[in-house]
């Protein structure tokens, strides 16, 4: 069965430091992937996602993430972290079934940033 | 292009009441999805649609829980009766056949 596993629950920055969230999953076939933000009372947002092609994505807001296949990963990544960046963020794997896809997330890194 | 809309935004209910959330997903979105998010958790899917067919339903508490999509649009997630335990936001998502789902703001039951 499919899992995603976000190792770090919670991490802290300061404002223009680089950034970093893990995100290892656990699919039998070639997954599709995404991370979604989530600020306080809101909805999910999507990010970025990755199906096929290249293993580097780019995404909103300056972010960017890496899927590397040996290592099961796909790390969200941002050069200089921005206040607003302050969130709730989740990396989700999509298993395809059919024409329909269930989306499977893991447990959310909380990141706050420092001015 | 109009989001996911969901309502209400907000819900306190007495445990053993029933409450009942709705969910109106993007126009054309043949796929739909119901979560539950506990505080501090991720997203668990509860249920998902295809059209007005249930393809996967496997993590809903049925003896509690039902959900409904009858013309293949709007959709309906019951509590009946509730459980303090069931205090979570409750996410509906829709997706047409490209794999990404977008999510509505989501509905915050309280069970007191």
């Amino acid at each position: 069965a499919q899992s995603v596993t976000q190792p770090d629950i919670h991490i802290t920055v300061s404002e223009g430091a680089s950034l970093e969230l893990r995100c290892n999953y656990s699919y039998g076939a070639t997954p599709y992937l995404f991370w979604y933000v989530q600020s306080p009372g809101q909805g999910l947002q999507l990010l970025l996602k990755y199906f096929s092609g290249d293993t580097l994505v780019q995404g909103i807001k300056g972010f960017e993430a890496e899927f590397k296949r040996s290592q099961s990963s796909f790390n969200l990544r941002k050069p200089s972290v921005h206040w607003s960046d302050a969130a709730e963020y989740f990396c989700a794997v999509g298993a395809r079934s059919g024409r329909t896809d269930k989306l499977i997330f893991g447990t959310g890194t909380r990141l706050q940033v420092f001015p | 292009e109009a989001g996911v809309a969901q309502s209400p935004r907000y819900k306190i209910i007495e445990k053993r009441q029933s409450v009942a959330f709705w969910c109106n997903p993007i126009s054309g979105h043949a796929t739909l999805y119901w979560y539950q998010q506990i505080l501090g958790q991720g997203p668990k899917l509860l249920i998902q649609f295809q059209n007005n067919g249930v393809v996967d339903d496997s993590q809903l508490p049925k003896d509690r829980f039902s959900a409904e999509r009858l013309k293949g649009v709007d959709s309906t997630l019951k509590i009946q009766p509730a459980k303090l335990e069931d205090s979570a936001v409750y996410l509906c998502a829709s997706s047409a056949d490209t794999g990404q789902a977008f999510f509505g703001q989501g509905t915050r039951l309280t069970v007191v």
